[in-house]
């Protein structure tokens, strides 16, 4: 399973747009990115998932490069209510290996 | 669609007692769950897969005598801590993975269960 690289913690103000870039070197062919986002005591919450180039739905964008060994979640305009732990994973129908995820602290 | 419904949210027990966590897939099969602990200000860490109508699969340093996982049917998995100490206080968490396709392969988690040992 392929390890991924994610900041520890971001601060933002409300209103900003927030960039998470994830590092998974190792992707393999077959493996997706996935995102979730998880509030304390509360499971983990999917966010986007996607391949290659570039996945947008109704809360978040995800950018991935041609190689694969990066991604990064974009979330446009983000309020007090975004303050949570980002997971950066990849899998393949395997399991879920989490890393140390990215905690985002959002301001007024 | 796709829920995931774990149970109970919470519980407090004493010390030698066992407590059974349990996850239920309302609106789709689960032939396989993953149970995850997580304690505070850590990642989640997997535990365990059960799969419906066979033994578990436990991950490295696990108990499996300790964390007793069955899945006796498509729709519900559980969570058995045995011998319950304060050290196995923490946040426990199911996933259930959805399979529509690996283009839309995802995974459906609980909403944790809280479990202090007194």
């Amino acid at each position: 399973l392929a390890k991924t690289t994610q900041p520890i913690s971001m601060d933002s103000y409300e209103g900003q747009e927030v960039n998470i870039t994830c590092s998974h070197n190792n992707i393999a062919t077959n493996d997706y990115i996935t995102w979730y986002q998880q509030f304390p005591s509360q499971g983990p919450r999917f966010i986007i998932q996607g391949y290659k180039t570039k996945v947008t739905n109704e809360v978040a964008s995800l950018f991935i490069p041609a190689d694969r060994k990066s991604s990064t979640l974009s979330l446009p305009r983000v309020s007090l209510s975004d303050t949570a732990v980002y997971y950066c994973l990849v899998f393949n129908t395997d399991k879920l290996i989490f890393g140390t995820g990215t905690r985002l602290q959002v301001f007024p | 669609g796709a829920v995931v419904s774990q149970h109970p949210s919470w519980v407090i027990c004493k010390s030698g007692t066992s407590v059974k966590i349990e996850c239920r897939s309302l609106d789709f099969q689960a032939t396989t769950m993953f149970w995850y602990r997580q304690f505070p200000k850590q990642s989640l860490m997997l535990m365990a897969t059960s799969n419906e109508g066979s033994k578990a699969t436990y991950e490295q340093g696990v108990e499996k005598d300790k964390f007793l996982i069955n899945h006796a049917s498509l729709t519900l998995s559980t969570l058995t801590v045995t011998s319950a100490h304060p050290e196995d206080s923490s946040f426990y968490i199911c996933s259930a993975p959805r399979d529509r396709g690996l283009d839309n392969y995802g995974y459906t988690f609980g909403s944790g269960t809280r479990l202090t040992v007194v």
